[in-house]
Formats: structure tokens, sequence, C-alpha cells
């Protein structure tokens, strides 16, 4: 079955980088797009960026655009996210998600979701 | 401007059904949306996607008391035979180029 596996959270100061991974599964990982979408503590869900399947396409949540890059490995069956100059606001579960449509330009639904990575962004 | 509208909260008993609903602004009543629930602590899972004319495919594993259907620029979703597992957050979700859109989501209580 498909499985998706974030890594890479923890706690990082104001103005610091962090780089997530996605470890996927169960599907062929270079068909489908993919994405990230976060949730603040006590919050709803908030899309933060999406990467077409051969990676030819990335779109991005405002507030992110400029510190913020996401990418992929197709080799490795991986998703990443950049994440740079890193703020309070910044702080929250981290979900990659796979696409709902198969060789799509995207963005669509997101089916499924991962378990997400807590990310931390304190003094 | 693309927006979801959705009640923050929601309750019903235990086996009677609850129609939750999602509303897309004006001049967006075609759009498809998808449902996600979220239960409490956990990561959100998919349920449907939903087209405008109350068509709608499920996720996997989701059973038959999880159904979808739309009016206009409504989109609900519709729970029979409540469980306590289906205490949780529902959230809509649309797409259009390049962006992607959340509701507020709305926390269902089983009584």
């Amino acid at each position: 079955q498909v499985q998706l596996v974030e890594s890479g959270g923890g706690v990082v100061q104001p103005g610091g980088s962090l780089r997530l991974s996605c470890a996927a599964s169960g599907f062929t990982f270079s068909s489908y797009g993919m994405h990230w979408v976060r949730q603040a503590p006590g919050k709803g869900l908030e899309w933060v960026a999406f990467i077409r399947y051969d990676g030819s396409n990335k779109y991005y949540e405002d507030s992110v655009k400029g510190r913020f890059t996401i990418s992929r490995d197709n080799s490795k069956n991986t998703l990443y996210l950049q994440m740079n100059s890193l703020r309070a606001e910044d702080t929250a579960v981290y979900y990659c998600a796979k696409d709902g449509v198969v060789v799509a330009t995207g963005p669509y639904w997101f089916d499924p979701w991962g378990q997400g990575t807590l990310v931390t962004v304190s003094s | 401007q693309l927006v979801l509208t959705q009640s923050p909260s929601a309750s019903a008993s235990l086996g009677a059904s609850v129609k939750l609903t999602c509303t897309l602004s004006s001049g967006h009543s075609s759009y498809a949306i998808a449902w996600h629930q979220q239960q409490p602590e956990k990561g959100p899972r998919y349920l449907m996607k939903l087209n405008s004319d109350g068509s709608h495919s499920k996720g996997d594993g989701i059973p038959d008391r999880f159904s979808g259907s739309s009016s206009g620029a409504e989109r609900y979703l519709t729970i029979s035979s409540l469980q306590s597992e289906d205490e949780a957050d529902y959230y809509c979700q649309t797409w259009g180029t390049g962006i992607e859109v959340f509701g507020g989501g709305t926390k269902l209580t089983v009584l």
C-alpha cells in the first residue's frame, strides 16, 4: 500500500534552516505530483507547496515564496522541502501528500497523506 | 477569490446521520472539491473527491456510511450510522491553477 514517511523536523532558531524529507513507497513515485501541507498547533490545514511529477513545475503559498524550495529525487522516491529564513509562524506539523491524479500538470487533491513531522521555530 | 466556507462545529448522536456543508465562493460553483478527515492526534485522511454534479469517488477503505452530494455552490458530506470514531475534524479542499485552498474545517462531535 501507499506509504509516505516524513522526517527532518526539529527545533530551529528564527532565521535558521531545515530540510524535510518524505520517503515514498507503494506507488510509481515518478508519475505523481507531490505536496507539502502544514498545520500550526491548534489550527487548520494550510497548503505549502506542490511539485509536478517530473519536477518541471513548482507552486508555492505566498508566505513561503522565496524562503522554501520544494524538490524531488525520482531515483530515490523522495520528496524534499528546504526551508530557509524560518519564522515563528512557520511552526507546524508538516505533512507530505501525494496528488490524486497521475501524470498531471496538477495540483489536484491529496491522496493519501503522511503522518507528519513537527517543526518548531523558537529561540 | 477562491474561498471555501465551513461551519466551525457540528454535533449528532451515536447512530444518527449528519450532513456537513462546504460552500464555494461566488463564481466558483462549478468547482470540484475533496473531503478529508482528521481524527484527534492523527494525520489527515482522504475521504472523497466530489464533483459539482454530485458524483464522487471515495478513497481506499472509506466505508459506505460516507457519501457526498452537491447543490449549486454547496458541497455536502453525509455520514450515516455515526460511530464514535467519526468524531474528528473534517476539511474540504479545492484547487485552481497553481493553488490549493482549504476550508476552515468543521469539528464533529458525536454525542
